[in-house]
C-alpha cells in the first residue's frame, strides 16, 4: 500500500472547480508535495512542485497548497483538456521518493 | 528543447536481463542526474533509483538493489538502467526522467522534470 493516499476518481463540471488531495504523514517534513498529470499512452508532466510553482506551459488555473499532513492540487475552471491521472510525489519515512496511488480526473 | 529518447519495448523470459537506454538533449547533460520510474500496466508509479551525470553515485530503492544496475555516460549523454533476473511481475513500462531539486525557505522539492517517452518490457515465458 502507499504511503501518500489519494481518492482513485473524482469527477468535475466544465469549468468548474476541482481539489486533488494527497494525504500522508510524512508530508509533514520539510519536503515539498509535486503533482504529475498522466494522460493515456503518455509519459507524465510536471504540473507543481515546492509552495506552488509552475513550470513553464502549466496553465494558471493548476494550483498547489498544503497544511500539515495534507497536499492539495487545485484546478480552478476545469478543461477538457484536463481529464487525465494526477499523481503526487514526496518522500517516504525511509527518505526514498514515493508516488501516491493516482487520482483519475473526468471532466463532464 | 529538453528531450529523453528511449530505447524500444524488449519481450524477456523470466531470469533473463534488460538494459534500457534514454539519450538525452537540449541540455547540459552534466548538470543533472537521472531517475528511473517504473508503471505496471494500470497500475501507479514505482521510483527504482537515480544516478548522478557523471556515474560517480547512485541511490537505489531497497526492492532493486541487488537486481539494478544505472548507469550514464557523459560522452553519449546517455542514461542506462539494467533490471536482472526478471520475473513476470517486472513488466511494466519503463520511464526515464530527469532529476533536478527546488529548494526556498518553506523546504525542499525533487522534481522530474522531463520524461522520455517510455519502454514496455514484458516478461513472459
Amino acid at each position: 500500500s502507499s504511503e501518500l493516499s489519494q481518492d482513485p476518481a473524482v469527477s468535475v463540471a466544465l469549468g468548474q472547480t476541482v481539489r486533488i488531495t494527497c494525504l500522508g504523514d510524512s508530508l509533514r517534513s520539510h519536503y515539498y508535495t509535486t503533482w504529475y498529470q498522466q494522460k493515456p499512452g503518455q509519459a507524465p508532466v510536471l504540473v507543481i512542485y515546492g509552495r506552488n510553482n509552475r513550470p513553464s506551459g502549466i496553465p494558471d488555473r493548476f494550483s498547489g497548497s498544503s497544511s500539515r499532513n495534507t497536499a492539495s492540487l487545485t484546478i480552478t475552471g476545469a478543461q477538457a483538456d484536463d481529464e487525465a491521472a494526477y499523481y503526487c510525489t514526496s518522500r517516504d519515512s525511509g527518505g526514498y521518493p514515493r508516488f501516491g496511488g493516482g487520482t483519475k480526473v473526468t471532466v463532464l | 528543447q529538453v528531450q529523453l529518447v528511449q530505447s524500444g519495448g524488449e519481450v524477456k523470459g523470466p531470469g533473463a536481463s534488460v538494459k534500457v537506454s534514454c539519450k538525452a538533449s537540449g541540455y547540459t547533460f552534466s548538470s543533472f542526474g537521472i531517475v528511473w520510474v517504473r508503471q505496471a500496466p494500470g497500475q501507479g508509479f514505482e521510483w527504482m533509483g537515480w544516478v548522478s551525470a557523471n556515474n560517480d553515485s547512485r541511490n537505489y530503492a531497497q526492492n532493486f538493489q541487488d537486481r539494478v544496475t544505472m548507469t550514464t555516460e557523459t560522452s553519449t549523454t546517455t542514461a542506462y538502467m539494467e533490471l536482472r533476473t526478471l520475473r513476470p511481475d517486472d513488466t511494466a513500462v519503463y520511464y526515464c526522467a530527469r532529476y533536478a531539486n527546488f529548494y526556498d525557505s518553506g523546504g525542499y522539492a525533487e522534481l522530474f522534470d522531463f520524461w522520455g517517452q517510455g519502454t514496455l518490457v514484458a516478461v513472459s515465458s
